[in-house]
């Protein structure tokens, strides 16, 4: 198993520019997350897919942010243009079922926007 | 308005003690609740869990409280280990089935076992 996989594991970039994350959830897996993290707001919910379709995208914060999965083995995140205030580090999370299973987490994206 | 508090930003034992990590909730439609484990650089992982019909579940070193009148709970880890240092996240949702898919986090509390 080799676990949720997220790339790049760091990205700097200047403002305005366009930055895409993406994100290899777990075979078998059929919900995928998408959290943000940062030091005032901690760990936020930016959207959930379930079986590939986009079920609550309630947490992204403004049109500058879009989510695809075009496939139930691959999600991208993407920022367009970015603002120095997305700097954050980006989880992409997956799990199977709609019940209780838990969430299992990549390692991440550190995003810098200078 | 953040519905799930960890009030400790920090917390430091020494080895071969009990740590107890505490968590607070708001919003009494809560019924299911997480414990969550981080590492420098890594993502977090899934630790222990409880459901609202519970007040105890412990699995080996790890047990979870919840006190629903107070809206609280905690996670004891004995004997603490060096192994154990990371961040802590409470976290919480609503409902069952395809409802509950909303985990809302605590802040995290950095947990330092000490040798």
């Amino acid at each position: 198993d080799a676990g949720v996989i997220q790339s790049p594991r760091h990205e700097v970039t200047e403002m305005g520019q366009e930055v895409t994350l993406r994100c290899k959830p777990i075979s078998g897996h059929n919900s995928l997350f998408w959290y943000r993290q940062t030091m005032m707001r901690g760990l936020e919910l930016l959207i959930y897919f379930n079986n590939n379709v986009p079920i609550d995208d309630s947490g992204m914060p403004e049109d500058r942010f879009s989510a695809k999965m075009p496939n139930a083995s691959f999600s991208t995140l993407k920022i367009q243009p970015s603002e120095p205030r997305d700097s954050a580090v980006y989880f992409c999370a997956s799990r199977w079922g709609q019940t209780n299973s838990p969430l299992h987490f990549g390692n991440g994206t550190r995003l810098t926007v200078t | 308005d953040q519905q799930v508090k960890q009030n400790s930003p920090s917390l430091s034992v020494q080895e071969g003690r009990i740590s107890i990590l505490n968590c607070d909730y708001t919003n009494s439609m809560f019924d299911y609740f997480l414990w969550y484990k981080k590492y420098p650089a890594e993502g977090p992982t899934f630790l222990i869990s409880i459901s609202s019909i519970k007040d105890k579940n412990e699995d080996g070193r790890f047990t979870v409280f919840l006190n629903k009148s107070a809206k609280h709970l905690s996670l004891h880890i004995v004997p603490s280990q060096p192994g154990d240092s990371a961040v802590y996240f409470c976290a919480a949702s609503v409902g069952s089935g395809g409802s509950n898919y909303k985990l809302t986090f605590g802040k995290g509390t950095l947990l330092t076992v000490n040798p």
